[in-house]
């Protein structure tokens, strides 16, 4: 199986900032990593797929990067809306892992 | 626009088998794996398994002995068994669609929560 690692567990920071959020996989998977960010309560949302493709209509302060194993999500100029939950996810052909996610705390 | 309905038992016992299905409105039927997703309260993402319209499946090696996931593409539903719950299989469960050449989730439903209880 391919774990998933996600640092920080928690991150706390001002509307204004900009924060990244890593994500390491346990083995190669290219680019086959995807961002989500959750909301309590609500189902989450795709915000970035194959590493670094920003999903329609998900604002352009989100930006991934990486490739391989290390990959990362990078906020710019974080806004109040931003302050969530944040997911990482692998897909390999036949199985798909989540990150323990991280939370994003207004500070 | 794609949605995803998706409905079950919301209390169990423990021993019991949890059963949901998801209905898809809009876009193709085809061409996608569809997915479960669970998350317990207060914790994060568990990935549970997936199928696509020919019937052809995916699980995840911690669940497999107990999963099954099923199609009915005439009524464009997938559903989900779980059998032998216990209350560490309490959460919300969530069908998605994998899109995005099947690497990541871009419709999700509204969940359901499940209580497994003794």
């Amino acid at each position: 199986d391919i774990q998933m690692t996600q640092s920080p567990s928690t991150l706390s920071a001002s509307v204004g900032d900009r924060v990244t959020i890593t994500c390491r996989a346990s083995q190669s998977i290219s680019r086959w990593l995807a961002w989500y960010q959750q909301i309590p309560g609500k189902a989450p949302k795709l915000l970035i797929y194959k590493a670094s493709t920003l999903e329609i209509g998900v604002p352009s302060r989100f930006s991934g990067s990486g490739s391989g194993t290390e990959f990362t999500l990078t906020i710019n100029s974080l806004q109040p809306d931003d302050f969530a939950t944040y997911y990482c996810q692998q897909y390999n052909g036949y199985s798909r892992t989540f990150g323990q996610g991280t939370k994003v705390e207004i500070k | 626009q794609v949605q995803l309905q998706q409905w079950g038992a919301g209390l169990l016992k423990t021993s019991e088998t949890l059963s949901l299905t998801c209905a898809v409105y809009g876009g193709s039927f085809s061409g996608f794996y569809w997915s479960w997703v669970r998350q317990p309260p207060g914790k994060g993402l568990e990935w549970i398994g997936e199928i696509n319209h020919s019937g052809s499946t995916n699980y995840n090696p911690s669940l497999k002995s107990r999963v099954t996931t099923s199609v009915d593409t005439s009524e464009r539903r997938i559903s989900l068994r779980l059998t032998s719950v216990t209350a560490a299989d309490t959460g919300v469960y969530y069908c998605a669609r994998a899109g995005r050449e099947l690497s990541s989730f871009d419709y999700w439903g509204q969940g359901t929560l499940v209580t497994v209880s003794s």
